[in-house]
């Protein structure tokens, strides 16, 4: 069975600092990943996906993720975060090896970015 | 433009009424998604389609209906017997190809009164 864990409810970070909101996983295969944000009252943004190749994926706004399959982790990352950058954000993962086409989500984790 | 639209953005039903929330998409996808969203939380999956006149249930189907008679369309019903159906509802497409990411549309915010 696959899943998806995102450990923190809330990420609180400085303007100007770096960030990283954590993602693990788990399949009985090799994983796709996936980063998605969220504003208030709109759908879900795609971010960055990995697939396979570089471990380091570089997507939309600034951010990067690093495919860690030893931890079973992709990890969402920003070098310096803006105000702007606050929005709620999903981590999902999809069995590369399995027929299904279901992706599952995590539960979330809400990022403030303070002046 | 390409992408999912979502209809009405909010919605308000007395309690027993059936009420049915619009989803179309002009990207040619094969899979179409409902998803339910409540405060605080993530994405529950409602129905899920691959392919026209297909769909399977999802983790929360109970109280839902769904039909897929276009590709280009997905509309969910959310019957009188969904007991809390007071929700934001998400649809998405994909294509389908391996690794292929989901499309978001923006979203019904159903309210039970």
């Amino acid at each position: 069975a696959q899943s998806v864990a995102q450990p923190e409810d809330q990420v609180n970070v400085a303007e100007g600092n770096p960030l990283t909101v954590k993602c693990t996983y788990s399949v009985s295969g090799n994983p796709y990943l996936f980063w998605y944000v969220q504003y208030p009252n709109r759908g879900l943004q795609f971010l960055l996906k990995y697939i396979t190749g570089d471990n380091l994926v570089k997507g939309s706004y600034g951010f990067e993720a690093e495919f860690n399959k030893s931890q079973t982790s992709f990890h969402l990352k920003k070098p310096s975060a803006l105000v702007s950058d606050s929005a709620l954000y999903f981590c999902a993962v999809r069995d590369k090896d399995s027929s299904a086409s279901k992706i599952i989500f995590g539960s979330g984790t809400r990022l403030s970015i303070r002046p | 433009d390409g992408g999912i639209t979502q209809s009405p953005k909010y919605l308000f039903r007395k309690e027993g009424q059936n009420v049915t929330l619009s989803c179309e998409q002009n990207l040619n996808h094969d899979a179409m998604y409902w998803y339910r969203q409540d405060p605080g939380q993530g994405l529950r999956l409602i129905y899920y389609s691959q392919i026209v006149n297909d769909f399977q249930k999802g983790d929360i189907a109970e109280g839902y209906s769904v039909s897929r008679e276009k590709k280009e369309s997905f509309p969910l019903t959310v019957t009188s017997a969904q007991k809390n159906p007071t929700a934001f509802y998400l649809c998405a497409s994909t294509s389908g190809l391996a690794g292929g990411e989901q499309f978001f549309g923006p979203g019904t915010r159903l309210t039970v009164l």
